[in-house]
């Protein structure tokens, strides 16, 4: 089976801190994707990755970047964290196009 | 610009009875149709997907959807929904041949009474 792991299952941070926040998938998959999800807008995607290196943004980059220096990490990075970025991270990798996404259990932020 | 919409934030039914969870699309061009379910503290499983062929498509846990280019509808069915089904439910799609980015509704919430 695809596992999809994220570091954290609930982060609490500060206003102004420095967040990463970690996906590893063990399937060899060329794309990763970042995704926030707030109650009633369903999934948005912000960053999505197609190979090592390599990095799209989505509907929702601002105050974000990220990182993938391996195939199998992903890494979300909030520079300086605000309020509005509480919300669920999910993270997801697909071998291609014409495949489903396998999710992380996601990672609850809240942001103080 | 792709969209879905998932017209109801939720929807009730008795357990035994069958169940419809509503998805509409609009895409410029052919449709790749995803279902997705949450459960409570979980991140998202797959259901089933449309890519290309038969309209009737058959996924997990008995759960089937339809596909219908002239109502531009992705429709999600279960002859007789299980208290289990209770859960979160996602449409989403992805523009053949254009890209890896998915397009997500807001979800429907299915709820079923014993």
């Amino acid at each position: 089976d695809v596992k999809v792991t994220q570091s954290s299952r609930y982060l609490v941070k500060r206003t102004g801190e420095k967040v990463f926040l970690e996906c590893v998938q063990d399937m060899d998959h060329e794309n990763m994707f970042w995704y926030r999800q707030d109650p009633g807008l369903g999934l948005r995607l912000i960053y999505f990755s197609y190979d090592v290196k390599m990095k799209e943004k989505g509907d929702i980059p601002e105050g974000y970047s990220v990182s993938r220096e391996k195939k199998e990490r992903f890494s979300l990075i909030l520079e300086s964290a605000s309020t509005n970025q509480t919300s669920m991270y999910l993270c997801a990798s697909t071998p291609s196009r014409h495949n489903e996404q396998f999710f992380g259990p996601g990672t609850r932020l809240t942001v103080l | 610009a792709q969209s879905v919409a998932q017209p109801e934030d939720q929807v009730n039914v008795a357990e035994g009875n069958p169940l419809t969870v509503k998805c509409t699309y609009s895409v410029s061009g052919n449709p790749y149709l995803f279902w997705y379910v949450q459960y409570p503290n979980r991140g998202l499983q797959f259901l089933l997907k449309y890519i290309t062929g038969d309209n009737l498509v058959k996924g997990s846990y008995g759960f089937e959807a339809e596909f219908n280019k002239s109502q531009t509808s992705f429709h999600l069915k279960k002859p007789s929904a299980l208290v289990s089904d209770s859960a979160l439910y996602f449409c989403a799609v992805r523009v053949a041949d254009a890209g890896n980015m998915l397009t997500f509704g807001g979800g429907t919430r299915l709820m079923v009474k014993p």
